[in-house]
């Protein structure tokens, strides 16, 4: 079946910092790709996607380009403020498939 | 505002009494799932309705039961609750279709302790 792999946190980092979180994925066919964002004591948002080979999904500075050849969705931001700590859940849907299957999340901190 | 309700957000109960979670969306969505989020687990889906009076089971149906008798309310019932189904509980929602399967509206989230 279907899943995600997340690189496993918690992350820390400074302002201003890069982040990169690793999402890898199984999946038959031609699945699309999705990053949600959980801030604290909130439901998870929707923060960016994908939905074909070498797209490139952005949104509030963050970006994740769909690589079908390495089977990866990795997160990335060039300056992290304190505002982006949070939970980031890779997920994905299957090419015929009515369900979303989740990564474990990365918790993520950004200090001042 | 569009939006997903759940209630109550916090609920501390002991095993064995029944109890409900509600969950309320005002998007006219088709599409209502409940999930239950654990640490290192992430999110798993507990049970889904793709209409109203049409439900089926997700990953981890054991232990709740569901209801879709108006396209806006999708309440959780937890017929007798045992502590491992202590969790974080969201409710969802999105428009009907393939190509809107990644575009899930969460609530805020129900804190479930049972003891």
């Amino acid at each position: 079946g279907n899943s995600v792999t997340q690189m496993e946190g918690p992350v820390t980092l400074s302002e201003e910092a890069f982040l990169t979180i690793n999402c890898t994925y199984t999946a038959t066919g031609y699945p699309s790709l999705f990053w949600y964002v959980q801030y604290p004591g909130e439901g998870l948002q929707l923060l960016l996607k994908a939905t074909k080979a070498d797209d490139k999904g952005s949104n509030k500075g963050f970006e994740a380009t769909y690589r079908k050849e390495t089977t990866s969705f990795h997160l990335e931001k060039g300056s992290v403020q304190v505002s982006d700590s949070a939970v980031y859940f890779c997920a994905l849907s299957g090419s015929n498939d009515y369900k979303l299957s989740f990564g474990a999340g990365t918790t993520v901190t950004v200090r001042a | 505002e569009a939006q997903v309700t759940q209630n109550p957000r916090y609920l501390i109960t002991v095993t064995g009494k029944k109890l409900t979670v509600t969950c309320s969306q005002n998007m006219n969505h088709e599409y209502m799932s409940w999930y239950r989020q654990d640490p290192g687990l992430g999110l798993r889906q507990i049970y889904y309705s793709m209409n109203v009076e049409v439900t089926d089971k997700g990953d981890v149906p054991e232990g709740y039961k569901v209801s879709r008798k108006e396209k806006r309310n999708f309440p959780l019932i937890l017929e007798s609750p045992s502590p491992n189904q202590t969790s974080l509980y969201f409710c969802a929602s999105r428009p009907p279709g393939l190509v809107n399967v990644g575009e899930q509206f969460f609530g805020p989230g129900t804190r479930l302790t049972v003891l």
